[in-house]
């Protein structure tokens, strides 16, 4: 079974439209995050969520929203998609407390035509 | 703010070869953790290590090993007898111990291609 499991592993859209990347966890673990990775590879975390706090990296436009239906999903929601939104985007897992090991997903790649 | 430079781009190397991945940081805080993960050509992250900053023993693990200089403010990763399979964009990525993983900077990336 796959620890962190995204759905769609690809997605191609238009500009303007709403789109949805879903991500589910079966690790038990109580911390979730994604990160966007660009075209040249940068790696950046967009936001973290426990059952507790939704932490948001101040530089993502609020037309990203993470949503976390219960504890072992965390989706992110993108309004309004511009072609620089176009990446991959990786969910991640985590223990809360200390510094443990993170488990990402296998990516994204969202385009925007 | 935090800063993680990995200068190399790209290194290639022939199998069996040891290569040396470099890492340097600069950060303002006094506790921190320093990551190393794996991203092959399938495009997942696998996490390789995580080190604390109270911490420089160097470690090994099977043909990896890191050098963690907290002098140099680097915490380097060397392969030894590379194989393709290493073949992979390489990335070191730091944190302060009290910011969690919200607060993780990486660097740009290594990428890694062992030729057979």
């Amino acid at each position: 079974d796959t620890a962190v499991s995204q759905t769609p592993k690809y997605l191609v859209t238009q500009m303007g439209n709403d789109k949805s990347i879903k991500c589910e966890q079966n690790l038990g673990h109580d911390t979730m995050y994604w990160y966007k990775q660009d075209s040249k590879k940068f790696l950046k975390i967009m936001f973290s969520y426990n059952n507790k706090e939704l932490i948001i990296n101040e530089t993502v436009p609020n037309r990203f929203s993470p949503k976390s239906p219960d504890k072992a999903h965390l989706n992110l929601h993108i309004n309004s998609l511009e072609l620089g939104d176009s990446a991959v985007y990786f969910c991640a897992s985590s223990q809360a407390g200390g510094f443990p090991e993170a488990f990402f997903g296998q990516g994204t790649r969202l385009t925007v035509v | 703010a935090q800063k993680v430079t990995q200068a190399q781009t790209e290194i290639s190397v022939v199998e069996k070869e040891d290569v040396t991945l470099d890492c340097v940081y600069e950060t303002r805080d006094t506790t921190y953790y320093l990551f190393w993960y794996k991203q092959p050509p399938s495009g997942e992250l696998v996490f390789l290590i995580r080190r604390n900053s109270f911490d420089e023993q160097n470690e090994i693990s099977g043909r990896y090993s890191w050098n963690f200089q907290k002098s140099t403010s680097s915490f380097n990763f060397t392969i030894t007898a590379s194989q393709v399979v290493d073949s992979a964009v390489y990335f070191c990525a730091l944190t302060p111990n009290s910011g969690g993983y919200q607060k993780v900077t990486f660097g740009t990336g290594t990428k890694l291609q062992v030729i057979p």
